[in-house]
């Protein structure tokens, strides 16, 4: 079976500074990775998704993701934070067929103004 | 646009009642999830559908049932609730491609 860990709880940047939220998954074949975001009082929204080719993802909202399959990660960057930015960010992983992803415990990104 | 619903979006209820949460989707989607969400624990699956008529336990399923008799419709009913059943419930869909679409949620509280 699948899974994620997310190992940062709360992560704060100041508003302008770039992110990395770290993302490592355990899956024997090659996975199918999802980034989403949830805002306060919302569901989740796809940022973007890894599924095959191009290990460098780019998503929504100028996040980009990616994939390192030797370190088994799937990291979520962004060059330059804005204060919209500060939410919820789940990883997940997909087996491929079973169409159930585990996702990660979630980090909650804070942006300082 | 399609979309995925939720209702209601807050529900207060008592301890032994059946209450049911209703999800209705327009992405046409065969796969229909339930989660539930609390601190400290991430989305934890409670019931999922590949179809009409198909249904699935998850992890979290005891207390909780589903019904899936069109591929819009996924309800989700707590038979008696309990306090423990005290938050957040999402519901999504998916497609072929395993990408979720998520509904806004359903904040109950269980007195």
């Amino acid at each position: 079976a699948q899974s994620v860990t997310q190992p940062d709880i709360h992560i704060t940047v100041s508003e302008g500074a770039s992110l990395e939220l770290r993302c490592n998954y355990s899956y024997g074949a090659t996975p199918y990775l999802f980034w989403y975001v949830q805002s306060p009082g919302q569901g989740l929204q796809l940022l973007l998704k890894y599924f095959s080719g191009d290990t460098l993802v780019q998503g929504i909202k100028g996040f980009e993701a990616e994939f390192k399959r030797s370190q088994s990660s799937f990291n979520l960057r962004k060059p330059s934070v804005h204060w919209s930015d500060a939410a919820e960010y789940f990883c997940a992983v997909g087996a491929g067929g079973s169409y159930i992803p585990t996702f990660g415990r979630g980090t909650s990104l804070i942006v300082h103004p | 646009d399609a979309e995925i619903t939720q209702s209601p979006r807050h529900k207060i209820t008592e301890t032994g009642r059946q209450v049911t949460l209703a999800c209705h989707q327009t992405w046409n989607h065969n796969n229909m999830f339930w989660y539930r969400q609390d601190l400290g624990h991430g989305l934890r699956l409670i019931h999922y559908s590949y179809g009409v008529q198909d249904t699935n336990k998850g992890e979290v399923s005891d207390g909780y049932s589903v019904s899936r008799s069109n591929t819009e419709d996924l309800p989700l009913t707590l038979e008696s609730a309990a306090s423990s059943q005290t938050s957040v419930y999402f519901c999504a869909s998916s497609d072929s491609g395993e990408t979720q679409y998520f509904g806004p949620g359903t904040r109950l509280l269980v007195l």
